[in-house]
Parts: C-alpha cells; sequence; structure tokens
C-alpha cells in the first residue's frame, strides 16, 4: 500500500463550480500535511499547509481528519486558472522525508 | 522568498555520459531532496540531504550519486547515463532541525534531462 494515495481524477468541472479532493495517508504518526499545485512542465509549488483545526484561504479550504487518515482541498467558485495538478504531500516519519500523492488533475472548462 | 535555483532548464546528454545535475538555495535550509518526476509515477525521492556531507538514500537511488559540499548547494550525479533515466529532475529544499524532515518543501524549477 501507498503512503499517499489521492484519486487521480481527471475532475472536468465548470467555471464556478466546487469540486473537492481526498488524499489518504497509511501512517498515523504523520504530522505535516500540504496541498501543492503544479502546472504543466512546471515545479510544484505550495498551495496551503494542512492544519489541525482545518484552515481556509481565500476560495480554497483545506481539512485533516486524524481519525480516518485522510486530508481534502475545497475549491470554491473554480476558475480557469484553477486548472492545475493536486499534490497531497504528508511527511513519513518512518523514512524521515516527505511522501507525495500522484496528483489530481482538475480541469475548469468555460 | 525562498529561491531554489537548478543549473539547467533542458539538458540532452548521450548514453554513458557522466552528468551533473545542479542545485543551489539561498535560505540558508537545512534540507535538499533530489526527486524525479514521470508521467503516471508522480514524484520519487532519490536521495536527500539533511546537512553538509550527510546524505540518505530515498526510494530510487540506483544508478544516481550525490555530493553535499556546502549547505547550499546539492548536485545530483548520474555516472553513466542510460536511457531509462531521462525525466524531470527535481530540486528542493526545507528548513530542519536535528534532521528531522517535516517542513514544507521549496522546488526549484526543474531540469528536463533527454538522455540519447
Amino acid at each position: 500500500r501507498k503512503e499517499v494515495e489521492q484519486d487521480p481524477g481527471p475532475f472536468n468541472v465548470p467555471e464556478g463550480a466546487t469540486v473537492a479532493f481526498n488524499c489518504t495517508y497509511s501512517n498515523s504518526a504523520s504530522q505535516s500535511f500540504f496541498w501543492y499545485r503544479q502546472d504543466c512542465r512546471k515545479e510544484p509549488k505550495l498551495l496551503m499547509s494542512v492544519y489541525s483545526s482545518g484552515n481556509e484561504d481565500g476560495r480554497f479550504t483545506a481539512q485533516l481528519n486524524r481519525a480516518s487518515q485522510y486530508i481534502s482541498l475545497l475549491i470554491r467558485d473554480s476558475k480557469l486558472s484553477d486548472s492545475a495538478t493536486y499534490l497531497c504531500v504528508v511527511n513519513s516519519p518512518i523514512y524521515n522525508d516527505m511522501r507525495f500523492g500522484a496528483g489530481t488533475r482538475l480541469t475548469v472548462k468555460p | 522568498d525562498v529561491k531554489v535555483t537548478q543549473s539547467s532548464r533542458y539538458l540532452v546528454k548521450r548514453t554513458g555520459e557522466k552528468v551533473f545535475l545542479e542545485c543551489v538555495q539561498d535560505m540558508d535550509h537545512e534540507n535538499m531532496f533530489w526527486y524525479r518526476q514521470d508521467p503516471g509515477l508522480g514524484l520519487r525521492l532519490i536521495y536527500f540531504s539533511y546537512d553538509v556531507k550527510m546524505k540518505e538514500k530515498g526510494d530510487i537511488p540506483e544508478g544516481y550519486s550525490v555530493s553535499r559540499e556546502k549547505k547550499e548547494r546539492f548536485s545530483l550525479i548520474l555516472e553513466s547515463a542510460s536511457t531509462n533515466q531521462t525525466s524531470m529532475y527535481l530540486c528542493a529544499s526545507s528548513q530542519g532541525t536535528g534532521g528531522s524532515v517535516n517542513e514544507k518543501l521549496f522546488f526549484g524549477s526543474g531540469t528536463q534531462l533527454s538522455v540519447l
């Protein structure tokens, strides 16, 4: 079983839609969680950290569910510019490194 | 802002050549990483370093080596390039203390390496 798993999508949504991604992680001792955004042929860039109490940044909301070992990303009022691949990143206490999900591809259409 | 700079954006090499990929960060980060990214496989960790002259193998270290002589610089070396090492290579850095790796990563813009 992979340490971090994401639904690869693709998710195709119209502008203005609300879309949610989930990411599950296998190690209950993981402490650090992040969402990254990656545009085609570009490097991943930090979108937001995920805090225990949940956090919001404009149209983006991230949540952590420790009991079920998943994190989520909610995007409200989708824009064309939100089209990208969204990567879930979790620290691995076993390997002492950061583990990436395979990414979820989002396409927002007019 | 953190800046992570990779020496080349595109590189074309021949099979058997020795290849050096350089990465420099300017934020005094302890941790540095090399990943490769291939379609359908996501990011895979090759090597990382949590201090000068320290290195740890990642998931796919075979065929690669690394060097970290200075804190700001982390080099990836392909001893004898092969066609299956054609990939996008991404360098990253993060803060860390005591060798722990749990802080957010900052990436360079990547090197697309083609081995012919």
